[in-house]
């Protein structure tokens, strides 16, 4: 069965610090991957998605970035974190092969920036 | 990808059907109707989706008016294990993107 992991599950960072938060996902090939960012009371907002090694496609312009460099592997990065960058990071996948409809979500990082 | 539009909030007692309504009037054809809920500081979670037809699972039932513009979520009968956000999203099926609105936020009353 196909599994997905998050972490750190929460973070407390300084405004200006670096960010690297890792997402990977077990028991399948080649997924759709994305990243997601769901600020306090508010919807998801989408981030990032991937559909293979090295692809990325960004739906938001802002101070984050993300990368894939392996083919279960995706990593949202910032060199200097705002204070607007605080909410619920989550990490899904997708079936490339359109075995299932869904998306499947990771457990999420709770990331406060002081 | 087409918009919806859902009530912010809603009630239910639980052990009473839960309907919850979404509007997407300018959905196209190819287009379907999914339906995902996220527990408090839980990922969403799949329920969910359907095309034309009405569709039936383990989880809920979803209604799809005749016209697509709008849809219905069921849950048969709600327990408090229910309370949750749920996001009803319209995208082509083998789109890449989801995008999730703001959803209703459904609070299943003992």
């Amino acid at each position: 069965s196909q599994t997905i992991h998050q972490w750190p599950a929460t973070l407390v960072q300084p405004v200006g610090s670096p960010l690297s938060l890792e997402c990977t996902v077990e028991g399948t090939s080649n997924p759709n991957l994305y990243w997601y960012r769901q600020a306090a009371g508010r919807g998801l907002q989408l981030l990032f998605y991937s559909v293979g090694i090295g692809q990325i496609s960004s739906e938001v312009p802002q101070n984050l970035s993300a990368s894939r460099p392996q083919d279960r592997q995706f990593i949202l990065s910032s060199k200097k974190l705002l204070l607007s960058d605080s909410g619920f990071y989550l990490c899904a996948w997708r079936a490339s092969d359109y075995s299932y409809n869904e998306q499947f979500f990771g457990p999420g990082t709770r990331l406060t920036v002081l | 990808d087409a918009k919806t539009t859902q009530p912010t909030s809603m009630d239910c007692a639980e052990g009473r059907a839960a309907n919850l309504p979404c509007n997407h009037s300018t959905i196209s054809g190819n287009e379907y109707v999914y339906w995902y809920r996220q527990i408090h500081s839980q990922g969403p979670q799949y329920i969910i989706h359907g095309l034309k037809n009405n569709e039936t699972n383990e989880m809920a039932s979803l209604i799809i008016t005749e016209d697509r513009k709008s849809s219905t979520l069921i849950l048969p009968h709600a327990t408090l294990r229910d309370t949750a956000v749920y996001y009803c999203i319209v995208r082509v099926a083998r789109a890449y993107k989801y995008i999730f609105g703001t959803g209703t936020r459904l609070k299943v009353l003992a």
